[in-house]
């Protein structure tokens, strides 16, 4: 395990259907984060994750968007009715506190494309 | 609202040449700084970090420098290479409140002419 694995690299969803990403973090991390990124701008924070607690959600993270981290391992987000504007990257990051190390690591991300 | 920044969107230099690309924050409570690297189809790289309470802290190649007094950031990057062709980003995070939260800025292109 040497980083954060994301699945799938890209999807191809119709308006309105149901879309869910995973992602794996790095093992011995037990913070998870999830960010949107669009064209041409920084990624924006959605979500967090200690262990399998959620302690941080974001104003971006609207109804229709669920995540989850069951047994504090790999984690998912699921985008329910989705919409043109949920089109973006979607990337996830795991990280370990080790003193003033955050070690903050991103995975190669998710491209959603709703058409 | 506040939030990072950077003056530049874009940059240009020759190989060999060194880049410095900068951001500015306008969050005082922010205490700690992250530069990020991504190519495209890629998640940001981490590249060096600093706290508040530095000025400058160096890596392979990079260096970092924060000035609080004006909030202003920069990554310096010597003998800049055609693998550093890439956007670069600056993050901001308030640890000391307790959130593991980064802010990003739009980034910067820069490109390498060989």
């Amino acid at each position: 395990d040497t980083g954060v694995s994301q699945n799938p690299r890209h999807k191809i969803t119709k308006r309105g259907q149901n879309v869910t990403f995973r992602c794996d973090p790095i093992s011995e991390h037990n913070r998870l984060y999830w960010y949107r990124q669009t064209l041409g701008q920084g990624p924006e924070f959605l979500t967090y994750f200690q262990n399998e607690a959620q302690l941080e959600k974001s104003r971006l993270l609207s109804d229709r968007f669920s995540a989850e981290r069951p047994k504090g391992s790999f984690s998912t987000l699921e985008i329910q009715r989705t919409e043109q504007g949920d089109s973006a990257m979607y990337l996830c990051a795991s990280s370990l506190r080790t003193g003033n190390d955050y070690g903050y690591t991103f995975g190669s991300g998710t491209r959603l494309t709703v058409v | 609202g506040e939030s990072v920044g950077l003056h530049l969107p874009t940059l240009s230099v020759q190989e060999g040449d060194n880049s410095i690309i900068n951001c500015a924050y306008s969050n005082s409570a922010s205490d700690y700084f992250i530069w990020y690297k991504q190519e495209s189809g890629k998640g940001p790289q981490f590249i060096i970090d600093i706290r508040s309470n530095m000025d400058k802290r160096q890596g392979q190649r990079v260096t970092v420098l924060l000035n609080k007094t004006v909030k202003h950031l920069s990554l310096q990057i010597a003998a800049t290479q055609p693998g550093d062709s890439a956007v670069y980003f600056c993050a901001e995070n308030m640890s000391g409140a307790g959130s593991y939260q980064l802010t990003f800025g739009k980034g910067t292109k820069l490109s390498v002419i060989p």
